[in-house]
């Protein structure tokens, strides 16, 4: 049973490009959240998503920052026109329901911004 | 201003020891408390959940307690291994619609041999 998957673990994009994070949930989840972690720093919620709907995107930025979780396929979380201070961790969580118990943690993907 | 406040910072002990960490938090409404381990280069995996009623919990060598007058919850960790060098993050759930998780900055663990 494999747990939640995120691809890449690396990332690097030039400034002004776009970076894609995509992230698998566990077998038979179907509630996606989105963090990112700065260096020294906390975890912090972006997006939570359930499928085909955004649920609660408040730690979103309002520009440049997307998500998505299609019927089919990995949750999407997109990045335009990077920028040096998106250099980050981003994670991905996912449970099977609302009470965000069974909560599980993917890698990570470490985006690089030079 | 960060919800949830952790201590110390970080903490550098002998293998064999016994250390304690400490979380408060002014997260309301509540409706549980957890503590992740994150290890370098992964993501964090829980080690306890506790809801309000229940003020302690153990994984193990790990007891955590919880104080929900005070807003106080601790991480002991007993005879410490080398492999428990990490990061210990107390994430309290928002007690609201779907539970938003705020997250502690965490405390670095080192153990040394």
């Amino acid at each position: 049973n494999a747990g939640v998957m995120q691809n890449p673990r690396h990332l690097v994009r030039r400034r002004g490009q776009e970076a894609r994070l995509r992230c698998s949930p566990m077998k038979g989840h179907s509630h996606v959240y989105w963090y990112r972690q700065l260096p020294e720093e906390g975890l912090k919620f972006m997006v939570y998503l359930q499928k085909e709907n955004i649920i609660d995107e408040s730690g979103m930025p309002k520009e440049r920052f997307s998500a998505e979780f299609p019927k089919e396929g990995p949750s999407i979380l997109r990045i335009q026109q990077v920028v040096r201070g998106d250099s980050a961790a981003y994670f991905c969580a996912s449970s099977p329901d609302r009470t965000n118990y069974g909560y599980t943690f993917g890698s990570g993907t470490r985006l690089t911004v030079v | 201003k960060n919800q949830v406040e952790q201590s110390p910072q970080s903490l550098i002990i002998l293998e064999g020891k016994n250390c304690t960490l400490q979380c408060n938090y002014t997260v309301s409404p509540f409706s549980n408390l957890r503590w992740y381990k994150q290890d370098t280069g992964r993501g964090p995996v829980s080690l306890t959940i506790m809801t309000f009623s229940e003020n302690t919990k153990s994984n193990g060598r790990y007891t955590a307690t919880l104080d929900a007058d005070t807003k106080q919850s601790s991480l002991h960790i007993t005879a410490s291994q080398l492999s428990d060098s990490a990061s210990y993050i107390c994430v309290v759930s928002v007690g609201d619609s779907w539970g938003k998780l705020q997250f502690g900055a965490g405390t670095q663990v080192v153990v040394t041999p």
